[in-house]
Order: C-alpha cells, then structure tokens, then sequence
C-alpha cells in the first residue's frame, strides 16, 4: 500500500505570511492516464474535511486563489499565499492512484501566532 | 444542494456492532460511491471502504476487511456503515462522503461520533 507522509506535522503562522505543506508519497502517483491523484483537504476545527486541490493544482469550486498545489510523482506542496484567521485546522493530502483504496497523510495542524 | 445527512451518535458496548446511516439528497445517489471515512479523538483521517450503490458493489481497506459491511439502499438514497465486534479503539467520529465522476470527497456528511465503552 502507498504511504503518505507529510511535513512539518505542525506550523504556527503569522497571518499575512505565506505558508508551505510538504506531502510525499512512498509511490508515484501518475497514473498511465496522464493523470496524478494527489489531492488536498483542509478540515477546521470542529467539521468535516473540504477539498481544496484535486489532482496536484486545481482548486476547487469556491477555494481562494491563496491557495495553491504543485508537484510531480512523489513529492508534492500546498502552498498559501497570505494565510488568513480562517485558514487554521489540519491540511490532509491524500491519494487516490491506488483505486479503490485511498490513503491520506498525516495531517499537518496549522495556527495563527 | 448535495446533502449528505448522518444519524446520530451511538454509544456501544465492546463486542457489539453499530450501523451508521448516511443519506443523500440532491444529485443522483445511484451514480455516486460512498465512501465511509473515521477520525479517532485528536488522530486523522482513516478510509474504511465505499459503495457503488449502482452496481451494489463494496470495497473495504484491509484493516477493516471482515468486521465492516458498506450497504446501500437506492429507494431511500441512503448508505449505511456497519462496524462488528467493537473495541475501545473504535471509538471515533465517522464520516461518509461521496464520488461522482469528479474529484473524491467533495461532499462530506456532518459525523457520526460512535463512543464504544462499557
């Protein structure tokens, strides 16, 4: 099975700064299709998970253009621009190569300093 | 509005089963996969396995691969979780979300926290 990791586990922010999510996979996630199935959530505190990027850069429906999701293969990066008061909870990558299974990482919890 | 609306928290003896329901409205439930997602207290996010309520088919991760049943019921919208011979470390807060065609997960019911004591 895929394991997913992801770094740092935890990031206090000052809002106005930009952030940075590193996600590595233990397998390529490019699939034969051309596609690669890596994907972001945010969950706030006390909700469920939202989509913020599918398929490693686009943001979904409704997502700030603060955001924003690169990478190839294995290694991956959520990045936001200025981070917000609204932005804090945990940020989960996820994978979906290995259908039907998904995995997700580990999470990494952010806050505002 | 897609709506994915959960029932309410249960608490359970070790050794018993809980069956968490989950429906939808909006959309079309035949063409979604449902998946069934839990979050232990302070831990992340763990799939556990989905439906494809169209084909009536069930996949479940190997962990829970036994004790989980994943079912669905097209008349009512409506998927269901079962969970078997419960322990203390299944105690958690249980989510399902949906697939339709586009990115995974893009709705998600509110949680069903299922408490498992004696």
């Amino acid at each position: 099975d895929i394991v997913m990791t992801q770094t740092p586990l935890s990031l206090s922010v000052t809002p106005g700064q930009p952030a940075s999510i590193s996600c590595k996979s233990s397998q390529s996630l490019l699939h034969s299709d051309g596609k690669t199935y890596l994907y972001w959530y945010l969950q706030k505190p006390g909700q469920p998970p939202q989509l913020l990027i599918y398929e490693v850069s686009n943001r979904f429906s409704g997502v700030p253009d603060r955001f924003s999701g690169s990478g190839s293969g294995t290694d991956f990066t959520l990045k936001i621009s200025r981070v917000e008061a609204e932005d804090v909870g945990v940020y989960y990558c996820m994978q979906s190569i290995q259908l039907p299974l998904f995995t997700f990482g580990p999470g990494t919890k952010v806050d505002i300093k | 509005q897609v709506q994915l609306v959960q029932s309410g928290a249960e608490v359970k003896k070790p050794g018993s089963s809980v069956k968490v329901s989950c429906k939808a409205s909006g959309g079309t439930f035949s063409s979604y996969a449902i998946s069934w997602v839990r979050q232990a207290p302070g831990q992340g996010l763990e799939w556990m396995g989905r439906i494809i309520p169209i084909l009536g088919i069930a996949n479940y991760a190997q962990k829970f691969q036994g004790r989980v049943t994943i079912t669905a019921d097209k008349s009512t919208s409506t998927a269901y979780m079962e969970l078997s011979s419960l322990r203390s470390e299944d105690t958690a807060v249980y989510y399902c979300a949906r697939v339709d065609g586009g990115p995974p997960f893009d709705y998600w019911g509110q949680g069903t926290l299922v408490t498992v004591s004696s």
